[in-house]
């Protein structure tokens, strides 16, 4: 019940097309999703992050969806381009500090 | 602020032998996490403190593993003895709690690569 489930693992896009990275959860107590960014060679660095009291979230060319419902959530990444080549990870809390995050998201963007 | 420093970045270590990765938060964060990210099982939680004391170290997979953080600037993470199974990227993040209890973001540091021979 504490996994957070990813997918794809990885995903090629053409530049200027949308990336969509889906998340699914199983514990309806998780109240804080965040996707991390991640670079070869460093640290995950927080993107965009949602609380379920809200159904969608942007900022700039990333938009978090969140379907309370159905318990999934996905990312949106709008008009691609090869800087956005990355590991994508997403996240879920009980605001208690822990995060448990997905397996990852290698994107590859072609130019 | 220079963000969470960690160090070494890089260690290669012969299997049984005693390792200690250190972290620097940032000032003022009174959350520490240590991770571990290997391809094959991702980015785990082993352990996080919060205002210097262990809150939930579940995901510290065995006694060879220990956590310390003597004061708010310093944590370290030690393996002794380690194992090949051991290689991996160990990272250390900070963060701290928004008035109100919302969660905020955690601050990775650039991470240490441990490999064990």
């Amino acid at each position: 019940q504490q996994q957070v489930k990813q997918s794809p693992q990885s995903l090629i896009v053409q530049k200027g097309g949308i990336s969509i990275i889906n998340c699914a959860y199983e514990n309806t107590a998780f109240d804080y999703f965040p996707w991390y960014q991640q670079f070869p060679g460093k640290g995950p660095a927080l993107l965009i992050a949602i609380r379920p009291d809200v159904s969608e979230k942007k900022e700039g060319r990333f938009t978090i969806s969140f379907n309370k419902s159905a318990k999934q959530f996905s990312l949106h990444i709008m008009d691609s381009q090869p800087g956005d080549s990355a590991t994508y990870f997403c996240a879920a809390s009980m605001n208690t500090g822990k995060l448990i995050f997905g397996q990852g998201t290698t994107l590859q963007v072609k130019p | 602020d220079a963000g969470v420093i960690q160090s070494p970045r890089h260690e290669v270590t012969e299997m049984g032998q005693e390792v200690t990765l250190r972290c620097k938060p940032i000032s003022g964060h009174d959350y520490l996490f240590w991770y571990r990210q290997t391809m094959m099982r991702g980015l785990e939680l082993l352990i996080y403190f919060n205002n210097n004391v262990p809150i939930d170290d579940s995901g510290m997979p065995e006694d060879r593993f220990s956590a310390k953080m003597p004061n708010a600037s310093f944590s370290t993470l030690k393996i002794q003895p380690s194992e090949p199974r051991d290689s991996a990227v160990y990272f250390c993040a900070s963060s701290f709690e928004l008035a109100g209890g919302f969660y905020n973001e955690q601050f990775f540091g650039p991470g240490t690569r441990l490999t064990v021979l």
